[in-house]
């Protein structure tokens, strides 16, 4: 069975903190992706990142960075110098191909708040 | 070059009635997700369309169905509404076959309150 697990329900830092955002995942496939999504009020999830389980490089894009360890199974995503509009809850997600298609597996969010 | 969009974005329903979702996929994409968000949870996968035809199914009751039309857009049908199924209902669309095939989508999403 596939699973992702964020242990963190919520998180709130001062601006210009770093922040760590934890994510675990379980499945038996060999081929599979990762994403994090960010989920702003509004309610649509941003699209913030895919990485498949082939590629173990950590990525920097601006103040994000993202940690994939195979080992321990994560995928852990981190904000450099948090800014008020880094508040949002964020997704980590699997998706591994069943029947032809993907679907994404969502863990429970972590919900971020960034004070003044 | 238009999102993913979905219609409407609020809706309260009744217990026992029945409720329609849109959405309307990304340009250039074929394939329909719907997932419904409780709150404070993540989302759920409840199926997807392609070629107009049900390909996977999550866990969900017969009551939630789906269509999906020859320009690819989809509707999401609830029947016999319960107090539960108040969620946020948020569509994907992606492209079934090529090197982006895994990226989804997302639209703004459909919140639906039953009383």
């Amino acid at each position: 069975a596939q699973k992702v697990t964020q242990a963190q329900t919520e998180i709130s830092v001062v601006e210009k903190e770093d922040v760590t955002l934890d994510c675990v995942y379980e499945t038996r496939d060999t081929t599979y992706y990762l994403f994090w999504y960010k989920q702003p009020p509004s309610g649509e999830l941003v699209f913030l990142i895919r990485r498949n389980s082939f590629d173990e490089q950590n990525e920097i894009s601006g103040r994000y960075s993202w940690n994939f360890q195979k080992s321990t199974s994560s995928f852990n995503f981190t904000i450099t110098a948090s800014q008020v509009v880094d508040s949002a809850v964020y997704f980590c997600a699997l998706s591994v191909l069943m029947d032809s298609s993907y679907k994404l597996i969502f863990g429970s969010g972590t919900r971020l708040l960034v004070r003044p | 070059d238009a999102g993913v969009t979905q219609s409407p974005t609020h809706l309260i329903k009744t217990r026992g009635q029945q409720v329609t979702l849109r959405c309307s996929p990304k340009s250039g994409h074929d394939t329909v997700s719907w997932y419904q968000q409780a709150l404070g949870q993540g989302p759920q996968f409840i199926f997807q369309y392609y070629e107009e035809e049900e390909r996977q199914r999550g866990n969900f009751p017969d009551r939630f169905s789906g269509h999906q039309f020859p320009n690819y857009s989809s509707e999401l049908n609830v029947n016999a509404l319960l107090l539960g199924d108040s969620a946020l209902y948020l569509c994907a669309s992606s492209a079934r076959w090529g090197p982006k095939s895994t990226e989804a989508f997302f639209g703004q999403g459909t919140r639906l309150t039953v009383v």
